[in-house]
């Protein structure tokens, strides 16, 4: 079984409305990121959290929001979609203690579009 | 703005040859760097790291060099094989920061057999 699952993995919606895209990992680690990799671009932070209780905006955080349900689960919303959020989305997560220092772990990707 | 660059969108290497794949980058902060291989489909997966302490690390037919001066790195796989046809990212950290990735564009690299 996958360590990072992500869910859904291909999603078509409609502009206005509002999306959820969730990931769930069984590694244990404590840190959980969302990630958007758009065609010709690298990975760009959208959020990120360290613990449950800490929560943090990335590089381009506007148009989003996160919520960190447990350890294990970390979704990122699209209250209303846009256009120029059709992207693929990566959630990673890490743990300095027990990896490679900065290693990060990806889920397999959600490919998002809006119409 | 684009801090870590990788300026190469693809490279075509024959198979046993060498493929180098470059990146540079421009925040003097960071401190440690990556390599993550991407296939189709899937999430990047980690390849190999470099500390800016180090200027070379080897894992089997991957080695990272780094030039601290020309904030510059590059990822040797000698010999390549038609497996190692992935897109390639390079990351950089600032690790006494919020030790978040920065990663470049990526390059595709396809092996020919």
């Amino acid at each position: 079984d996958a360590d990072v699952t992500q869910t859904p993995r291909n999603r078509i919606t409609k502009t206005g409305k509002r999306i959820m895209l969730e990931c769930s990992q069984t590694k244990g680690h404590d840190r959980m990121y969302w990630y958007r990799q758009d065609p010709g671009l690298g990975l760009q932070l959208i959020y990120y959290s360290f613990d449950v209780k800490d929560i943090n905006k990335g590089e381009i955080s506007d148009g989003y929001s996160v919520s960190r349900q447990a350890q294990a689960k970390f979704s990122l919303s699209l209250e209303s979609a846009i256009p120029n959020q059709t992207a693929l989305y990566f959630c990673a997560t890490s743990d300095p203690r027990t990896s490679g220092a900065n290693e990060q772990f990806f889920g397999p990707g959600t490919r998002l579009t809006v119409l | 703005d684009q801090q870590v660059k990788q300026n190469s969108p693809s490279l075509s290497v024959q198979e046993g040859r060498i493929s180098i794949l470059n990146c540079d980058y421009t925040n003097s902060m960071f401190d440690y760097f990556l390599w993550y291989k991407k296939y189709p489909a899937e999430g990047p997966t980690f390849l190999i790291s470099i500390s800016s302490i180090k200027d070379k690390n080897e894992d089997g037919r991957f080695t990272v060099f780094l030039n601290k001066s020309a904030k510059h790195l590059s990822l040797h796989i000698v010999p390549s094989q038609p497996g190692d046809s992935a897109v390639y990212f390079c990351a950089a950290v600032h690790q006494t920061g919020a030790n978040n990735l920065f990663f470049g564009t990526g390059t595709r690299l396809t092996v020919i057999p």
